[in-house]
């Protein structure tokens, strides 16, 4: 059963630009969860989706959106690309959604750099 | 505000002895821990996992121990092996919520 897959897997974009990333669940899982990953500030949630419904929401501001396809298929997308959105993107994927009592799955990443 | 806290950034091991990393939260409407470990231009891994309703979970090496009245959970890995190496993150959620809460990791390192 093949894994989360995330593309690409580097990006370097230049302030100002927009950016979308990709993230294909393991098949069968339709709830996917994005993260942001930077040295600071750890791992925090951005936003998930179920059933291409985004469900939950962190605090990030409304640059970061996303979406989710009917093949559960998600992309998240940051416009006005700031210095600080320098970070590793992570996509999760699960079967459920609301499922506080089961693991994620994640991918390997999509590492952003904004010059 | 930091619901979930790892409090060492790092920890040096040597190679056979018990590794034990550290982990608390605030809210305590958590009730589900998770354990992740990370290498380096990877996800994070699913390792182990606890439910609120019990105080232990064993799965081979890896023990984990949640002491809910004190807010704190606890990874064992027993014996530590070079391969252990990597960033440990501890994370909660509650039910209904598939967002997880992280913790800022913390990174193992097994001397030989």
């Amino acid at each position: 059963k093949a894994g989360v897959t995330q593309t690409p897997r580097y990006l370097i974009k230049t302030r100002g630009q927009q950016v979308t990333l990709s993230c294909s669940p393991i098949s069968g899982h339709r709830s996917v969860s994005w993260y942001q990953q930077t040295p600071g500030q750890g791992l925090q949630f951005l936003f998930e989706y179920f059933s291409e419904t985004q469900r939950n929401k962190g605090n990030f501001p409304g640059r970061f959106s996303g979406r989710q396809f009917s093949n559960s298929r998600s992309e998240m997308n940051v416009s006005t690309l700031e210095l600080g959105d320098s970070a590793l993107y992570l996509c999760a994927s699960s079967p459920y959604a609301g499922a506080g009592d089961t693991e994620a799955f994640f991918g390997q990443g999509t590492r952003l750099t904004v010059v | 505000d930091q619901q979930v806290k790892q409090n060492s950034p790092s920890l040096s091991v040597q190679e056979g002895r018990i590794s034990i990393l550290n982990c608390d939260y605030t809210n305590s409407m958590f009730d589900y821990f998770l354990w992740y470990k990370k290498y380096p231009a990877e996800g994070p891994t699913f390792l182990i996992s606890i439910s609120s309703i019990k105080d232990k979970n064993e799965d081979g090496r890896f023990t984990v121990f949640l002491n809910k009245s004190a807010k704190h959970l606890s990874l064992h890995i027993v014996p530590s092996q070079p391969g252990d190496s990597a960033v440990y993150f501890c994370a909660a959620s509650h039910q209904g919520a598939q967002k997880l809460v992280f913790g800022q990791g913390t990174r193992l390192t097994i001397n030989p």
